[in-house]
């Protein structure tokens, strides 16, 4: 089965340690983003790449990392330096940066404590 | 940058009756509005999406319009089913590839 895989689906870490999130797609597709979603609000855009090698910062990338290696792979970092980082987080793809639909994972929720 | 209004944040309807979502948009040069939904625990999957060379479209129950004069577009949902309870999310983009998203609008089918 084609899509984007998402792990793990609940995660918990303490204040001050970083935790990365994984994003996987076996869609052949040139551009990955990550999302924020926090009750009541829409999505927020994190990062994004385009190819592999190369991202940019989206609306609200201070205190997130990502690195992209792998066409398949973008995972993200949520380090120390983000101060809400308690949230959902949503990593999508689409075929190549413009002009197509973006296809969602089913998100990981990560809980600081 | 783009800000995205939608209204409202809640829409409890009567199973059959129609389901209207409203969402506007501030950047004139936006061109792209996509709509999602998005079930219990699940990411948003697209259900409909319009551009701004035209004015509506429509697929099966689900039709959205753009009135680019006034800067706003819909999500109509006719015969609503229970299945059509979710998140609904309206989207703009002026390049497609950035898309600024509404809050939600929480649909609640009652049988």
């Amino acid at each position: 089965d084609g899509g984007i895989t998402q792990s793990p689906k609940y995660l918990f870490r303490k204040e001050g340690q970083n935790v990365t999130l994984s994003c996987e797609q076996n869609l052949n597709h040139d551009a990955m983003y990550w999302y924020r979603q926090d009750p009541g609000q829409g999505l927020r855009l994190i990062y994004y790449s385009q190819i592999v090698n190369d991202f940019q910062k989206g609306d609200i990338a201070e205190g997130y990392s990502v690195s992209r290696e792998k066409k398949e792979s973008f995972p993200l970092t949520v380090t120390s330096a983000q101060k809400n980082p308690t949230a959902f987080y949503l990593c999508a793809s689409t075929p190549t940066l413009m002009g197509n639909e973006q296809f969602f994972g089913p998100g990981t929720r990560l809980t600081v404590l | 940058g783009e800000n995205v209004e939608q209204h409202p944040s809640t829409l409890s309807v009567q199973e059959g009756d129609s389901a209207v979502i409203k969402c506007t948009y501030s950047d004139s040069a936006s061109n792209y509005f996509p709509w999602y939904k998005q079930e219990l625990g699940k990411g948003p999957q697209l259900i409909i999406d319009i551009r701004s060379n035209v004015g509506e479209k429509k697929d099966q129950r689900i039709a959205v319009t753009l009135n680019k004069t006034a800067k706003h577009f819909s999500l109509h949902i006719t015969e609503t089913q229970p299945e059509d309870s979710a998140v609904y999310f309206c989207a703009a983009s002026i390049d497609d590839y950035k898309l600024s998203f509404g809050a939600g609008t929480t649909v609640t089918v009652r049988a």
